[in-house]
């Protein structure tokens, strides 16, 4: 399986911060990488798909980069909507994966 | 918009089954697949598998075969997944989602609400 790890697991940030979120794959997923938002009590919502692909409705702010076997997610200025798990996924080689999540947090 | 809507919550005995059903609306029910992932209570996302809606074929990661099962009923756009032997470790909110797929790889697009399974005795 491919293992996907990402960091930090935590991240305390302020309302207009710029915040980084790594996503390593063990191997090559080439650019099948998904990043997920969830908020307590909801289900996931995609925000980037392909990598790089931004979802319809998802706020500019949120963009994708990465190829191979690390990715980052970047927020560019922190709303506090934002605070949230966040969850990137291999959907390359079976089975699909999924980091173990960052929790974005208030500072 | 698309919709995915799943059964209510399950309550089982450990050795026991669950069928949970994600019907489908808004959208080609055949022209997308249909993928479970689950939640552990506090805990991460697991990826269950996918079902390709167009002819039924499916694929389960390891640890699971055999003891889960997804199908269609393409005639009421619903999908359902078993999973059968039922363990305390397999309490968690199932959720199913639809899966964009490309020539090599896909990703979820949609998620339905989650249906909670709890395994006590």
């Amino acid at each position: 399986d491919i293992q996907m790890t990402q960091s930090p697991s935590t991240l305390s940030a302020s309302v207009g911060d710029r915040v980084t979120i790594t996503c390593r794959a063990s191997q090559s997923v080439n650019s099948w990488l998904a990043w997920y938002q969830q908020k307590p009590g909801q289900a996931p919502k995609l925000l980037i798909y392909r990598a790089s692909s931004v979802e319809s409705g998802v706020p500019s702010r949120f963009s994708g980069s990465g190829s191979g076997t690390e990715f980052t997610l970047t927020i560019s200025s922190l709303q506090p909507d934002d605070f949230a798990t966040y969850y990137c996924q291999q959907c390359s080689n079976y089975p699909y994966t999924f980091g173990q999540g960052t929790k974005l947090e208030i500072k | 918009q698309v919709q995915l809507v799943q059964s209510g919550a399950e309550v089982k005995k450990p050795g026991a089954s669950v069928k949970v059903s994600c019907w489908a609306s808004r959208y080609s029910f055949t022209s997308y697949g249909i993928s479970w992932v689950r939640q552990a209570p506090g805990q991460g996302l697991e990826w269950l598998g996918w079902i390709r809606t167009s002819n039924g074929d499916a694929n389960y990661p390891p640890k699971l075969q055999g003891r889960i099962t997804m199908t269609t009923d393409t005639s009421t756009s619903t999908a359902y997944m078993e999973l059968r032997s039922l363990r305390s470790d397999d309490t968690a909110l199932y959720y199913c989602t639809r899966i964009v797929t490309g020539p090599t790889g896909g990703y979820l697009d949609s998620w339905g609400q989650g249906t909670l399974v709890t395994v006590s005795s």
